[in-house]
């Protein structure tokens, strides 16, 4: 089985700029979560879909970040225009069920983004 | 306050060793509890959840105090293929979404 796969795996792009993160869920699952790390922090929570509605934005951290998730499959996260603090890994996750229950959530590879 | 705290190590073992993690959490609505492991430039993956009363898979155990708000990773007869980071995880009460400490690194050497 597939595992959580997402697009690009690293992005180099200039302050202003737009970058758009894809992500594919393993096929099945309902739940997709985005979460960021950046530079000597932890790894922090940004939005959770169920299917193609947002359960939970209360990560995001300002409104240069629009997520997607058109037809319940994969997810897109836009950043525009970029700043120097999106800076980071971008990581995806996904699981049949709410953690609650499952009591897992599988994680993509991540795509590591730079703003210079 | 952090929600979740860990000393960031390294905590450098040699093989055979046996090696304990600390982590606690602030929020006591905190309800699920977790160990993940991530290798350098990889993505965290579920190492095994932690029960109220403890529960051991193979070298490793985990260990739950609700009272304290701690929570403890034990690995016995360190293996190279130990060496990782290893992230306490917290999941809220009513909420899906996890909450994650910045990690201890482990480094077993020969």
């Amino acid at each position: 089985e597939a595992g959580v796969t997402q697009f690009p795996s690293h992005s180099v792009i200039e302050k202003g700029q737009t970058v758009t993160l894809r992500c594919d869920p393993i096929s099945g699952h309902d739940n997709l979560y985005w979460y960021r790390r950046v530079m000597g922090k932890e790894i922090k929570f940004l939005l959770h879909f169920v299917k193609e509605s947002k359960q939970d934005e209360s990560g995001m951290p300002n409104n240069r970040f629009l997520a997607e998730r058109t037809g319940g499959t994969y997810s897109t996260l836009k950043v525009q225009p970029a700043e120097l603090e999106d800076s980071g890994v971008y990581f995806c996750a996904s699981s049949p069920l709410p953690v609650l229950v499952s009591n897992e959530q599988f994680f993509g590879p991540g795509t590591r983004l730079t703003v210079l | 306050r952090k929600e979740v705290e860990q000393d960031p190590g390294p905590f450098n073992v040699p093989e055979g060793a046996t090696v304990a993690f600390n982590c606690t959490y602030s929020n006591s609505a905190s309800q699920s509890f977790f160990w993940y492991r991530q290798d350098c430039r990889k993505e965290p993956k579920l190492l095994m959840s932690v029960y109220s009363s403890g529960n051991e898979d193979g070298r490793f155990t985990a260990q739950l105090n609700r009272a304290s708000q701690y929570i403890s990773l034990l690995i016995r007869d360190s293996k190279l293929s130990d060496s990782a980071t290893y992230l306490c995880v917290v999941n809220m009460a009513g909420y899906s979404t996890l909450t994650f400490g910045k990690g201890t690194m482990l480094l077993v050497s020969p």
